[in-house]
């Protein structure tokens, strides 16, 4: 069965530098999916960013980019010009052809102004 | 557009109870599928569907049933409660080609307290 891990229970990280967060994962599929959701003390779930596996380029969303390395089976994701907005859980999860939608444990990001 | 709709938002079951969290989206959504939440862990696949009709099993799906009779409901029951239900359930949509996966849309949550 395919696995999650994220190794860093807890980060801390000063505003406005940067912080990355760690995400492994174990598959023998080739193609796939992965996702960092955030989750803010709301509990809501929002989306940060989706990485095609077959993409070769890493996906970036405003400050936010991935480091995706596909023989590591590696998933980072790195926070730039840290906000006190983006204190929040952080998940990676992993998607492929079983349909089935895995999440990682989770880090917990805490911002210091 | 309400997006995706779970209720309730808060419920206490006393152990033996059933009871259903209901879901539903307007989004015409393929893909749904329920989790649960424990404190310091993250979302665990219960039950998802990939249409109407079709369901399967997640990673803990023992204790629970689901059913997809129409695309926009998918509730979940719970059968008889136990304490190690006690969690906080997220039910999630997505449009979904095959073998992909777009962005999961969350319902808002229920925390669910078994005695």
């Amino acid at each position: 069965a395919q696995t999650v891990t994220q190794s860093q229970p807890e980060m801390s990280v000063q505003e406005a530098e940067t912080v990355t967060l760690s995400c492994t994962y174990d598959t023998s599929e080739s193609d796939y999916y992965l996702f960092w959701y955030k989750q803010p003390p709301s509990r809501q779930m929002i989306l940060v960013i989706r990485q095609e596996a077959y993409k070769q380029q890493n996906a970036t969303e405003n400050r936010f980019s991935v480091n995706f390395q596909k023989a590591a089976k590696s998933f980072s994701l790195k926070i730039s010009d840290s906000q006190l907005g983006d204190a929040a859980m952080y998940f990676c999860a992993y998607f492929d052809s079983s349909y089935k939608l895995i999440f990682g444990s989770g880090t917990r990001l805490l911002v210091r102004p | 557009n309400a997006g995706v709709t779970q209720t309730p938002k808060f419920q206490v079951l006393k152990t033996g109870q059933s009871m259903t969290l209901q879901c539903a989206q307007d989004m015409n959504h393929e893909y749904m599928s329920w989790y649960r939440q424990d404190p310091g862990m993250g979302l665990r696949l219960i039950h998802y569907s990939v249409g109407a009709g079709i369901t399967d099993q997640g990673e803990v799906p023992n204790g629970y049933n689901v059913s997809r009779s129409t695309t926009e409901d998918f509730p979940l029951r719970l059968l008889s409660a136990a304490p190690s239900q006690t969690s906080v359930y997220f039910c999630a949509s997505s449009y979904s080609r095959t073998y992909s996966l777009e962005k999961l849309f969350f319902g808002s949550g229920t925390q669910l307290s078994v005695l």
